[in-house]
Parts: C-alpha cells; sequence; structure tokens
C-alpha cells in the first residue's frame, strides 16, 4: 500500500466549470475526510465518509460541493460553477475507525487554482 | 467547536539550536486528543508527534516533545537539537469527538531553521 494517493495534484480551471477531485485512501481504512487548506491557514473540515456513508459535512461545504465514496473504497469530490473563492489546496486523510485508534494519513492534496 | 491557536505565526532557530511551538486549545471534554503535524512546502501532512489527554506523561518521539498542561489547555512542542530538514510549516490539531473524529487544526507556525 503506497499511501493516500490524490489526482490531480494541480487543477486550473476557468471560473464557472465544473471540477472533480479524486482520492484513494489506505485500503483497510473506512474513514475518509476531506479537507480544504488556504494560504496561510490550517486545513480546515468539510466532509467524511465512514465506509460509503457520508456522515457529517460542515457549513463550509456549500450547496455547489458534493462528495461521493462509493463502495467504500475511493472518493470524490466535485465543485460545480467553481468561483475563485475555491483556490485551495484540497487535502484527504484516511483512518481506521474505533476505539483509541487515531492514525491518520494525509494524501499530498489537489491544489486547485481558479482563474 | 473546540478552537486551536497557535499564536507564533512564524518562527527562527539556529541549527542544533531548541525551539518551542506554542498551542492552546479550547474544549469541554475530558478525553481527547491532541497531535503536532509537520507540513514541508509543497509536501504531504506529517505525524510529529501525539498525546492522549488522559496521559499524565508528556509525549517524546527523539527529538521532538510536548508539554501538556491540561489544566491550563496548552500543548507546546518542543524541537531540541534542531536541523535543517525541520523548516516547515508545523500545525497543532485537536481530535474532535465529532465530526467522525475529524481534525481540528491551528492556523501554523512556520518555522525556520538557520545554518
Amino acid at each position: 500500500d503506497t499511501g493516500v494517493s490524490q489526482n490531480p495534484r494541480h487543477k486550473i480551471t476557468k471560473r464557472g466549470q465544473n471540477v472533480t477531485f479524486r482520492c484513494d485512501p489506505i485500503s483497510e481504512h473506512n474513514r475518509l475526510y476531506w479537507y480544504r487548506q488556504t494560504l496561510g491557514q490550517g486545513p480546515e473540515f468539510l466532509t467524511y465518509f465512514q465506509n460509503e456513508a457520508q456522515l457529517e459535512k460542515s457549513r463550509l461545504l456549500s450547496d455547489r460541493f458534493s462528495a461521493e465514496r462509493p463502495k467504500g473504497s475511493f472518493s470524490t469530490l466535485e465543485i460545480q460553477r467553481t468561483e475563485q473563492g475555491d483556490s485551495a489546496m484540497y487535502l484527504c486523510a484516511s483512518s481506521l475507525a474505533g476505539g483509541r485508534n487515531y492514525g491518520y494519513t494525509f494524501g499530498s492534496g489537489t491544489r486547485l487554482t481558479v482563474v | 467547536a473546540q478552537t486551536v491557536t497557535q499564536s507564533q505565526p512564524e518562527m527562527s532557530v539556529q541549527e542544533a539550536e531548541t525551539v518551542t511551538l506554542s498551542c492552546t486549545y479550547d474544549t469541554s471534554e475530558s478525553d481527547y486528543y491532541l497531535f503536532w503535524y509537520k507540513q514541508p512546502p509543497s509536501r504531504q501532512m506529517i505525524l510529529v508527534i501525539r498525546q492522549e489527554a488522559y496521559k499524565q506523561q508528556n509525549a517524546t518521539e527523539n527529538r521532538f516533545s510536548v508539554n501538556f498542561q491540561k489544566a491550563a489547555k496548552s500543548f507546546s512542542l518542543k524541537i531540541s537539537d534542531s536541523q535543517l530538514g525541520d523548516a516547515a510549516m508545523y500545525f497543532c490539531a485537536y481530535r474532535d469527538s465529532n465530526s467522525g473524529y475529524a481534525l481540528n487544526f491551528g492556523k501554523g507556525t512556520s518555522l525556520l531553521v538557520t545554518p
């Protein structure tokens, strides 16, 4: 297992276009998290999945954002009608749920630039 | 929601010297976890050290140690014998019992290591 993989690494898009990012977590991890990180800030929680179920969404996740995790494996994050304010690094992390487990593995992120 | 505050946007240390990064947090929970993550430029988030709130002993990982003051809600990171490779953004994070145990990050401290 090579860790958490995110694709693409970089995405430049024109305002108003739709974009989709992919995250492949560590295979045995059943929890998957999406974060957004803007310049000079720490990552902010967007949403998380346990297996295929999306259990919580942050207020930061407007209705232009949608995330899926079909079959509890990889996840996609789609942003519709992108705005310049969506420019950020989108990070994915995975972990194994349960008890006092606290191991999180992060991907390298997808950097989105909206022009 | 729990908040994490890192009051030092930037810190500088000379190679081989010791530096301490500050972090405070706000919570009403009694059992929780705290983390320090390192994020080198354009690279993924890496776990430096973690602390369980129920443990009184401060965590130590080689040159990295923490000073955990539960009553004061303070969680500082000490880096001893600093190396050039320690230069990075350092984020303090609190593991939230809500949101599927998502991490709640501070804004980060940029650490510069000078020869």
